[in-house]
């Protein structure tokens, strides 16, 4: 089945610094890539959306200059954290749909990334 | 809007009883729902979708669920819960813009021995 791979799985990085999530389609091309955040117990968040050779489409609220995404090949997006801070703490993951038309697509998710910044 | 609602944090079971994690939606048309569980520091696992035709969805690991176009609910049932099952549940459907998935806030599901 239609795999996606995120890297790092965690991260530790110091406040200021910047860190760069990836997330890789193995096995489809990935047209379209979403990125979430989740706090502990809680839900996913959608933070944007990544259409490949595109601008990211970033939700209401989250800053884009913050949370950079490319999504330069249908095979890979990424998520660069700028300017980390400790209130950027979070789980990130990403999803890609798979499949096409009405009823035959659905969505594979990575693994995600626990970003600590300390 | 596209939405799902769950209105139970936790759900607790014996091993061997059966399980229910409810979920209600709110959408436009014809719904298309799903099911996935997260394992701790884990991404989501499909469990199954909803797109037209039965009504009760049978998904991966023994899971199933029951489409009620009435009451407009999801629920995820399973007859016999195992421990292993324990982790967090979320219902979603896909938002008409863009397509990502709008979750519900999940059900924690803790299955005791």
């Amino acid at each position: 089945g239609a795999v996606v791979s995120q890297h790092p799985s965690w991260v530790i990085c110091k406040s200021g610094t910047s860190v760069k999530i990836e997330c890789r389609s193995l096995d489809f091309q990935a047209t379209t890539m979403f990125w979430y955040r989740q706090f502990p117990k809680q839900s996913l968040m959608l933070m944007a959306t990544s259409n490949e050779g595109s601008k990211a489409t970033y939700e209401q609220g989250v800053e884009k200059d913050k949370f950079l995404i490319n999504h330069a090949s249908l095979t890979l997006s990424t998520l660069t954290v700028t300017s980390a801070h400790p209130e950027d703490s979070s789980f990130y993951i990403c999803s890609a749909i798979t499949g096409t038309g009405r009823f035959g697509y659905g969505y594979t998710f990575g693994s995600g990334t626990r970003l600590t910044v300390v | 809007a596209q939405s799902v609602a769950q209105p139970e944090d936790q759900v607790n079971v014996a091993e061997g009883n059966p399980l229910t994690v409810k979920c209600t939606y709110s959408v436009s048309g014809n719904p298309y729902l799903f099911w996935y569980v997260q394992y701790p520091n884990r991404g989501l696992q499909f469990l199954l979708k909803y797109i037209t035709g039965d009504n009760l969805v049978k998904g991966s690991y023994g899971f199933e669920a029951e489409f009620n176009k009435s009451q407009t609910s999801f629920h995820l049932k399973k007859p016999s819960a195992l421990v292993s099952d324990s982790a967090l549940y979320f219902c979603a459907v896909p938002i008409p813009s863009g397509y990502a998935l709008n979750f519900g806030k999940g059900t924690s599901l803790l299955v005791t021995p």
